[in-house]
Formats: structure tokens, sequence, C-alpha cells
């Protein structure tokens, strides 16, 4: 049973648009993390998020942290075929990661 | 730098053999994290390492076992394999332990086929 719930589990795009991608949680993390992982690699970090309601950005992509410090989402503007890949969140506990099952985005040209 | 370093990347085993896989952490990385990734239940925490000591354990049955040595590389070994503990393995590392505000770095995993 997975802890963070992560939709959605497929996304499939044109490049130039917009995505997002959402996780949730039934578990309060002290802060939670978001990586990128490509095929035959393992996954790298993107950000982590340690406050409630905060939002950070990454050239196009934005993470935002719920208030509640529960949720958090994964917005990319304007795709590109370089953002495909598949995202996972994960929560940050004592001496291990819980991760989301990960949503798989495809960017086509 | 160089980054984790996993070995072997990949390898095929029969059912009721064992299998150890090895993990070289970055340089001046005390902790070594390992996890299991199978398409159906996605990444799984097996256990963490800090100086050779054993931080958290997943929630793997015995077969499932590691160790970290006094140069922070570390190693895992599950013995009895069955059908279902193919999978990719990662290992990561990081300063310090997880949850102490660090950078984690897994590494590209180890392949693992059971036939």
């Amino acid at each position: 049973t997975q802890l963070l719930e992560q939709s959605p589990q497929f996304l499939s795009i044109q490049e130039g648009e917009n995505l997002t991608v959402y996780c949730n949680s039934s578990s309060v993390f002290s802060s939670l993390q978001w990586y990128r992982q490509e095929p035959g690699e393992g996954p790298v970090l993107l950000v982590t998020v340690v406050t409630g309601g905060e939002v950070k950005k990454l050239k196009r992509l934005t993470f935002q942290f719920g208030d509640a410090r529960k949720d958090s989402s994964l917005h990319i503007t304007a795709a590109q075929p370089g953002d495909t890949g598949l995202y996972l969140c994960a929560g940050v506990g004592d001496y291990k990661l819980s991760f989301g099952a990960g949503t798989t985005v495809t960017v086509r040209a | 730098k160089a980054g984790v370093t996993q070995t072997p990347r990949y390898l095929i085993k029969t059912r009721g053999q064992q299998v150890t896989l090895s993990c070289s952490p970055i340089s001046g990385h005390r902790s070594v994290s390992w996890y299991q990734q199978t398409p159906g239940q996605g990444l799984q925490f097996l256990f963490e390492y800090f100086s050779e000591t054993q931080r958290n354990k997943g929630n793997f049955p015995g077969r499932f076992s590691g160790r970290q040595f006094s140069n922070s590389r570390s190693e895992m070994n599950v013995s009895t394999l069955e059908l279902g503990d193919s999978a990719l393995y990662l290992c990561a590392s990081s300063r310090a332990s997880t949850g102490q505000g660090n950078t984690i770095y897994f590494g590209e995993g180890s392949w693992l086929t059971v036939v």
C-alpha cells in the first residue's frame, strides 16, 4: 500500500502544452521531494519542499507543498520532449523515503 | 566527482539461489540506502545504513539482508531467491541519514532477473 498517491498514472501531451502531476498523502511529512527517473537510470532529485504552502520554481517547473503538508503538485509549463520521464514524489521520514507509484510523462515532439 | 556505483548492473539467477549486490557511495557520504523498484509495487524501502549501523529496515522478509563496511561501501544479499524478487535494486547515498536535510543521490541500479 502506497502512503503517497500520485495522479495521473500516465500523461501524454504535445510539446508546448502544460501539465500538472499531483501527490497526496494521508500522512504529514516533514518534507517532500520530487524526483525524475529516466529509463535505465536512478531517480534524480528535482526539489525538496519543506514549509506548508511553499512554492518553488525551477525554470519551467513549479512545485507546491500544501498548507497541511500532506499534498504537493508539480506543474510543467511549455513541456519539451526532454521532460519525458517518470516523476516520483517521496515523503521524507526518519531514515527512509516513502515513494508514490509515479507518473509516467511522455512529451511528443 | 564519481557518482554512486552499483555492481553488477545486470544479472540473472535461478530460483533458490542467493545474490549479493554491491554499492559504492559518493566519496565522503556515510549513509547508504537500498530500494527495490518493480512495476507493480514501485519503489519500496529496504534498509538504510549510516557508519556501519542499520538505521531503518523496510517491510521485507528476512531473506533480504545488508551491511555497510568501514569505508561506507555497502552490500545487500538476497537468499533463496523467488521469482517475485526480480526487480531493479537501487542504492542511494548521502552525507547524513535520510531526513537530515541533505541531498540523496541514486545509483543506476542493479537489474536482477530470477528465472
